[in-house]
């Protein structure tokens, strides 16, 4: 089970950062990545990036610049860090278990966060 | 890039009823990487169908997939009103992530 948490609202310009919390199981299970997903109206579903528990990370070219993801074993959760965001940013974000490989199948989901920008 | 290309948009049917997804690929999909999630209003989506015909744990027999290459199904049998849903088809591995566009079952 996996639970998003995070602020309600953003400001433009400002960093949207994101917490997922991994429950019924341990982060660093081998075999699994973890990722994240934003849904918004105009985009449909959008691969932000994945990451390992040992750091390894994978990100989205589109975002790359403006992603950054980590992990904190300790308390079984991972992070997202988006800087400089604007209204395009406004979407539902999923975080996920990746499953069998770095670009797996998504087995298991959060239920979601919804984050606005505004200004 | 590869384009997934779903049809169609919406489609309309009334439970008992059978239905087949399309998912189409500008090119050959290595590896029948493909996978279909479900997304129920409110949710988050779900894992259906992964390696294009290999159901996900706990999911019904009534959900069946298929195809290689460029062309990939979705087949649902004697629908139920849970599974009037948005449905995405997916390509993974080994390259980044590429969705569908969704294809939207509702309740006729």
């Amino acid at each position: 089970q996996l639970q998003e948490s995070g602020p309600g609202l953003v400001r433009t310009s400002d960093t949207l950062s994101l917490t997922c919390s991994v429950f019924g199981g341990s982060i660093s299970s081998r075999g699994f990545y973890w990722g994240w997903i934003r849904q918004s109206p105009g985009k449909g579903l959008e691969w932000i990036g994945s990451l390992y528990y040992s750091g390894r990370t994978y990100y989205n070219p589109s975002l790359k610049s403006r992603v950054t993801m980590s992990v904190d074993t300790s308390k079984n959760q991972f992070s997202l860090n988006l800087t400089s965001v604007n209204a395009a940013d406004t979407a539902m974000y999923f975080c996920a278990r990746v499953s069998r490989f770095v670009y797996g199948p998504l087995d298991s989901w959060g239920q979601g966060i919804l984050v606005p920008v505004s200004s | 890039d590869i384009v997934l290309t779903q049809s169609p948009d919406t489609v309309s049917l009334s439970p008992g009823e059978r239905v087949t997804l399309s998912c189409r690929a500008s090119q050959s999909v290595s590896g029948n990487n493909l996978a279909w999630y479900q997304q129920r209003p409110g949710q988050a989506p779900r894992l259906l169908i992964y390696a294009a015909s290999n159901r996900a744990s706990g999911i019904p027999d009534r959900f069946s997939g298929s195809g290689s290459g460029t062309d990939f199904t979705l087949t649902i049998r004697s629908l139920e009103a849970a599974d009037f849903a948005v449905y995405y088809c997916q390509l993974y591995g080994p390259s980044p992530y590429i969705f569908g566009q969704g294809t939207r079952l509702e309740i006729k």
